[in-house]
């Protein structure tokens, strides 16, 4: 039974690029969460989607930050025009329902902005 | 403004002893507690949780001691091993929404 998955577990970018971040559900999860983890610091919300529809996405950056869950394949959160502030862990987590024992975590994705 | 604060930042604690990481928080609407372990490179794993209408859970060898009045809840792991060297996390949430304190290192030494 695999967990959450999420790739690339690294990705480096340069900036004014676009990062991509893929994430997989766990098999019967409809519910999708991202995180931010800063150096040195917890993980901060960002956004909660279902299926086609954004949720909550009051912890997302305005600007240049952006999230999906397509009705087929992964969730994707995208920032474009990358800063060095952007340069982070990303953690996506997954739950059966809208609840708060079940999310569970991906691995993370690294991204460094040169 | 952070909403869950988190002591100590680093943790040393030889094979066998009490480790003890603290949190505190604010908001009173928070109605569940968890724990969270993450080692290097990897992302956090569920520990141990608990819910404000119970004082302590046990599970193993980890504990949750949960005050209410007090706004603070802590994690104690009993005969601490090397093993359990990794990062811990206290949250606090509300439905959906989890708010993570900033972590301990914990070091367990053999």
């Amino acid at each position: 039974n695999a967990g959450v998955m999420q790739n690339p577990r690294h990705l480096v970018r340069r900036r004014g690029q676009e990062a991509r971040l893929r994430c997989s559900p766990m098999k019967g999860h409809s519910h999708v969460y991202w995180y931010r983890q800063l150096p040195e610091e917890g993980l901060k919300f960002m956004v909660y989607l279902q299926k086609e529809n954004i949720i909550d996405e009051s912890g997302m950056p305005k600007e240049r930050f952006s999230a999906e869950f397509p009705k087929e394949g992964p969730s994707i959160l995208r920032i474009q025009q990358v800063v060095r502030g952007d340069s982070a862990a990303y953690f996506c987590a997954s739950s059966r329902g809208q609840g708060q024992e079940t999310q569970y975590f991906g691995p993370g994705t690294r991204l460094l902005v040169l | 403004q952070q909403q869950v604060k988190q002591s100590p930042q680093s943790l040393i604690v030889q094979k066998g002893g009490i480790s003890i990481i603290n949190c505190a928080y604010e908001n009173t609407a928070f109605d569940y507690f968890p724990w969270y372990q993450q080692f290097p490179g990897k992302g956090p794993a569920l520990l141990i949780a608990i819910r404000p209408d119970v004082s302590e859970k046990k599970e193993g060898r980890f504990t949750i001691s949960f005050n209410k009045s007090a706004k603070q809840f802590s994690l104690h792991i009993m005969d601490s091993q090397p093993g359990d060297s990794a990062t811990y996390f206290c949250a606090a949430s509300i439905d959906y929404k989890f708010y993570f304190g900033s972590g301990t290192k914990l070091n367990v030494k053999p």
